[in-house]
């Protein structure tokens, strides 16, 4: 069965250091999503991302914050200067149509020293 | 604006039926999910219902809408051990992006 996979599964970085976290959707999907979540508080979503462009984003996504599907199989999340508050879980989905069923990766689990 | 809520934990025995409530305030979702997630893993979608259903059933899960109350449940009949987990109540935002708003999950602790 396909599904979506992320990689790393854990990155620790130092505070201001620029991490990139990768994503390979669903092969036949078109909508592609990255949510955040703190530990112990919601799923957070970040960015919607369809047809080459950002569809939505939350407050959360910030300047700080740059998505891109660099090729036909990839889609990642920069975050150019991390914050302590930055460390969280991050889950990549994606889904075939915007009212479709998202699909979620296992995550990226980040941690900000 | 749009927000989900949950209560934060649940206890039952083995055998028992669970019963995981939700309330949500965006009237015009289309669809709401509930995803499973179990220690250290991503987010598993478990089931979902169009908006315009009242129940759905899919083998030992039961999922309740009561749109006027925009109220949801998720009902596992014979709960087992392997169905402990936190369970996410979602909703599909407004507009026409597919984001999600999650609620902050319940702990489900089934006891043997």
């Amino acid at each position: 069965e396909p599904e979506v996979t992320q990689t790393p599964s854990h990155q620790v970085t130092q505070m201001g250091q620029e991490v990139i976290l990768r994503c390979v959707p669903i092969s036949n999907h078109l909508y592609f999503y990255w949510y955040r979540q703190i530990l112990g508080q919601k799923v957070e979503f970040l960015v919607s991302f369809y047809n080459n462009e950002i569809s939505e984003k939350s407050e959360i996504f910030d300047d700080q914050f740059s998505v891109e599907r660099p090729d036909g199989s990839n889609f990642t999340l920069k975050i150019r200067s991390t914050k302590l508050e930055d460390s969280a879980m991050y889950f990549c989905a994606s889904s075939a149509g915007y009212q479709e069923t998202q699909y979620f990766g296992p995550g990226t689990r980040l941690l900000v020293l | 604006g749009e927000d989900v809520e949950q209560s934060l934990f649940l206890s039952v025995r083995e055998g028992d039926s669970s019963v995981i409530n939700c309330t949500y305030t965006d009237s015009s979702s289309t669809y709401l999910y509930w995803y499973k997630q179990e220690p250290g893993a991503g987010l598993q979608l478990l089931t979902y219902i169009f908006s315009n259903m009242d129940m759905k059933q899919d083998q030992r899960l039961t999922v309740l809408l009561n749109k006027k109350d925009k109220h949801l449940s998720l009902r596992i009949a014979d709960t087992q051990t392997g169905d402990s987990a936190i369970y996410f109540c979602a909703e599909s935002g407004s507009g026409n992006t597919g984001k999600l708003i999650f609620g902050q999950g319940t702990t489900l602790q089934v006891k043997p």
